[in-house]
C-alpha cells in the first residue's frame, strides 16, 4: 500500500531533550516536506527536500533540522525543544516528475508536547 | 510569492444544506490550486484539484469548486451536506515552475449538525 509512515504518533517530552520523529514513503517520490499545524494558522512549512541531499527552508524552519540521505526517508530533528513547538506535524510527498501538479500524500501526523 | 487566505474559519450548517467554503489566493504567475480534507485525527487527503482545462471541478463525494481567474478565486461548494463531511477543509495553491510545492490557507472547520 501507497503511504507515507510517520511515528511515533504521540510524543511527550520535556524542554531541551533531542527529539527525532520519522518520515518514511514507499512511493519513490522526490519531494517530501515537514508541515507543523496549529489552530487558527492552517499548515505552515518547516523545511522541504526536493531530492536526496537537497533540503531548503521552509516559513517556520527555526528549532529545526532535517536531513535527506535517502529517497525515502526525511526526519525531523529538534535539537532542543521549546515549548512553542508543541504542535501537531505532518510530513507529506510527492513526485516531480511533471512539475507542481501533483497532489501531496500526507502521513497520519504526530502530535508532540513539550512540557 | 503567493498567499491563500481562507474567509471563514468555522461553518456550521445543518444536515442537507447547501454549503460554500471560501478560498481566495494571490498570485502573479499561474498556479495550481487544490482543496484537501482532513477528518478528525487523520492527515490530510486531496478532495480536488484544478490544474487546467475546464474551470469546474468535481471530486467523487459531491463536493465541487470552480476556478475563478479574474476573482482570483477557488471557493468549495456541495448542494446538500452529510454529517460524514464533518472536516476540515484547507485550500492550497501552487505556482507554475516554483521550487517549492505548496501555500496552505488557514483551513475551515465544517461542522454539520442532524
Amino acid at each position: 500500500e501507497a503511504q507515507v509512515t510517520q511515528n511515533p504518533r504521540y510524543l511527550i517530552t520535556v524542554t531541551g531533550k533531542k527529539l527525532t520523529v520519522t518520515c518514511s514513503q514507499n512511493m519513490n517520490h522526490e519531494y517530501m516536506s515537514w508541515y507543523r499545524q496549529d489552530p487558527g494558522l492552517g499548515l505552515r512549512q518547516i523545511y522541504y527536500s526536493m531530492n536526496v541531499e537537497v533540503t531548503d527552508k521552509g516559513d517556520v524552519p527555526e528549532g529545526y533540522k532535517v536531513s535527506r540521505k535517502e529517497k525515502r526517508n526525511f526526519p525531523l530533528i529538534l535539537e532542543s525543544p521549546s515549548p512553542n513547538q508543541t504542535s501537531l506535524y505532518f510530513c507529506a510527498s510527492t513526485t516531480r516528475g511533471t512539475g507542481n501538479n501533483s497532489p501531496l500524500h500526507f502521513g497520519n501526523g504526530t502530535r508532540l508536547t513539550v512540557t | 510569492a503567493q498567499s491563500v487566505t481562507q474567509l471563514d474559519s468555522q461553518v456550521p450548517v445543518f444536515e442537507e444544506a447547501p454549503v460554500e467554503l471560501r478560498c481566495n489566493y494571490s498570485s502573479s504567475v499561474s498556479v495550481y490550486l487544490f482543496w484537501y480534507v482532513q477528518y478528525p485525527n487523520q492527515g490530510l487527503q486531496l478532495l480536488l484539484k484544478y490544474l487546467s482545462g475546464s474551470t469546474l471541478v468535481e471530486s467523487i463525494n459531491g463536493f465541487e469548486a470552480e476556478f475563478n481567474k479574474s476573482q482570483t478565486s477557488f471557493h468549495l461548494r456541495k448542494p446538500s451536506v452529510h454529517i460524514s463531511d464533518t472536516a476540515e477543509y484547507f485550500c492550497a495553491v501552487s505556482e507554475d515552475n516554483a521550487g517549492n510545492m505548496l501555500t496552505f490557507g488557514g483551513g475551515t472547520r465544517l461542522m454539520v449538525k442532524p
